[in-house]
């Protein structure tokens, strides 16, 4: 059970390159979110999906693309790349059990945009 | 907006003292608060949580409370260890919905 991957882990990326972010979660949850962080501004929501086929802007959604291909995986994607989007990306899932929301986080991809 | 403010940003403490972390929020409709530490390079995995319908909660060392009527809630950590050092992040969300809105996070250092 390996919960939540995301790849890659490190990328480097010129100003105006495209990439796309992988995360995949063997845990069954319907939902699953994006989320960058940057030095002293903790967790910031980029798109969720509440379930497969449905996806929403989070707090800080231009610039990325997202698609919920299958239950299990949720693609970030970076059209053209800008220096502000150097940060660190996490992927997360979470299901409702009975009063627990908890998410669970992969481990993270660190992204440069020189 | 939605937000959380979260004090202090630093936290030095001598192992075997008490912390506390403080935070605010504004969204009235908030009614779950997650507290999540993330150690050097690693992932925020969720240490404790408490729902508005609870007023303290408490897991060994650590315990939250949260008092809805000033949109204020705290993470005590007492005896504290040096494995204890790391950044913690105190949230907020409406469980209505799927947005949860995170402090900025306070840099914890337990000191041997």
């Amino acid at each position: 059970n390996a919960g939540v991957t995301q790849t890659p882990k490190f990328q480097v990326l010129k100003t105006g390159q495209s990439m796309t972010l992988q995360c995949a979660q063997d845990m069954n949850h319907n939902s699953m979110y994006w989320y960058r962080q940057d030095p002293g501004m903790g967790l910031r929501l980029i798109y969720y999906s509440a379930s497969e086929g449905t996806t929403d802007k989070g707090e800080v959604p231009n610039g990325y693309n997202v698609s919920r291909l299958n239950k299990r995986e949720f693609s970030l994607r970076l059209e053209s790349a800008a220096p502000s989007q150097t940060s660190v990306y996490f992927c997360a899932s979470s299901e409702v059990k009975g009063a627990a929301y908890e998410q669970y986080f992969g481990p993270g991809t660190r992204l440069t945009v020189t | 907006g939605e937000n959380v403010e979260q004090h202090p940003s630093t936290l030095s403490v001598q192992e075997g003292d008490s912390a506390v972390i403080k935070c605010t929020y504004s969204d009235s409709a908030s009614n779950y608060f997650p507290w999540y530490k993330q150690e050097l390079g690693k992932r925020p995995q969720l240490i404790i949580d408490i729902r508005s319908n609870v007023g303290e909660k408490k897991d060994q060392r650590i315990a939250v409370t949260l008092n809805k009527t000033a949109k204020h809630f705290s993470l005590h950590i007492t005896e504290t260890q040096p494995e204890d050092s790391a950044v913690y992040f105190c949230a907020a969300r409406n469980t209505g919905g799927f947005k949860t809105i995170f402090g900025a996070g306070t840099r914890l250092f337990v000191k041997a």
